[in-house]
């Protein structure tokens, strides 16, 4: 039984450019989360993705974007990147009635020059 | 703006020592849920507390959510090399989002 998978697992870019990261939930999954880790800091809620729509929204500005595909599986896309956007960048996935357990993937380390 | 406090956020000891970390929250939230993370990986559930005043004990472990649902705890009994990671306290709302504290980096020395 696969759980939550992440990639690609390391990524390099530079200011300015576009990144998409991807994920698959685990088994049974429907709902998928994104979250950003900075160095040293704990992860903080990007958006949430439910019947391939954005139903919750953390503060980030509009150049993250997602997308939720029919297999609910999920894309992050991020904008014009920003040296402060270098991250570990996790995708956590759950059953989307109500609160449920949520399961974190490894996450895709981005750095971004 | 964070909304959990965790301390200590490092805390260094020797194995078979005890220790105590500590979650407060300015918010009440539905449930809180304790993490341990370990450096490249994602963070993995250790337990959930719904309850005010519920205390729950895995092996070692014991987490305590206090009777506001507003604080909890986590203690570690006789702490093992293994016991060394990252732990998260997560106050979760509606639809399973998570808000995290910054963690308590623990390091358990044999």
């Amino acid at each position: 039984d696969a759980g939550v998978t992440q990639s690609p697992t390391h990524l390099i870019k530079t200011r300015g450019q576009q990144v998409t990261l991807r994920c698959s939930p685990k088994s049974g999954h429907d709902t998928v989360s994104w979250y950003q880790q900075a160095l040293g800091q704990g992860p903080q809620f990007i958006f949430q993705y439910y019947e391939e729509e954005e139903r919750q929204r953390g503060n980030f500005p509009d150049r993250f974007s997602g997308h939720q595909f029919p297999n609910y599986s999920s894309e992050l896309n991020v904008n014009a990147l920003l040296l402060g956007d270098s991250a570990l960048y996790l995708c956590a996935s759950s059953w989307g009635q109500g609160e449920s357990s949520s399961s974190f993937g490894s996450g895709t380390q981005l750095s971004v020059l | 703006t964070q909304l959990l406090e965790q301390s200590p956020q490092f805390l260094s000891i020797q194995e078979g020592e005890n220790l105590t970390v500590y979650c407060n929250s300015s918010s009440v939230f539905s449930s809180l849920q304790w993490y341990r993370q370990e450096p490249g990986e994602g963070p993995v559930l250790l337990v959930t507390v719904v309850t005010g005043g519920e205390v729950k004990k895995l092996k070692r472990l014991t987490f305590q959510f206090g009777d506001a649902r507003k604080d909890s705890s986590l203690h570690i009994t006789a702490a093992q090399p293994g016991d060394t990671g990252l732990y998260l306290c997560a106050g979760a709302r509606g639809y399973s989002t998570l808000t995290f504290g910054k963690g308590t980096m623990l390091l358990v020395s044999p």
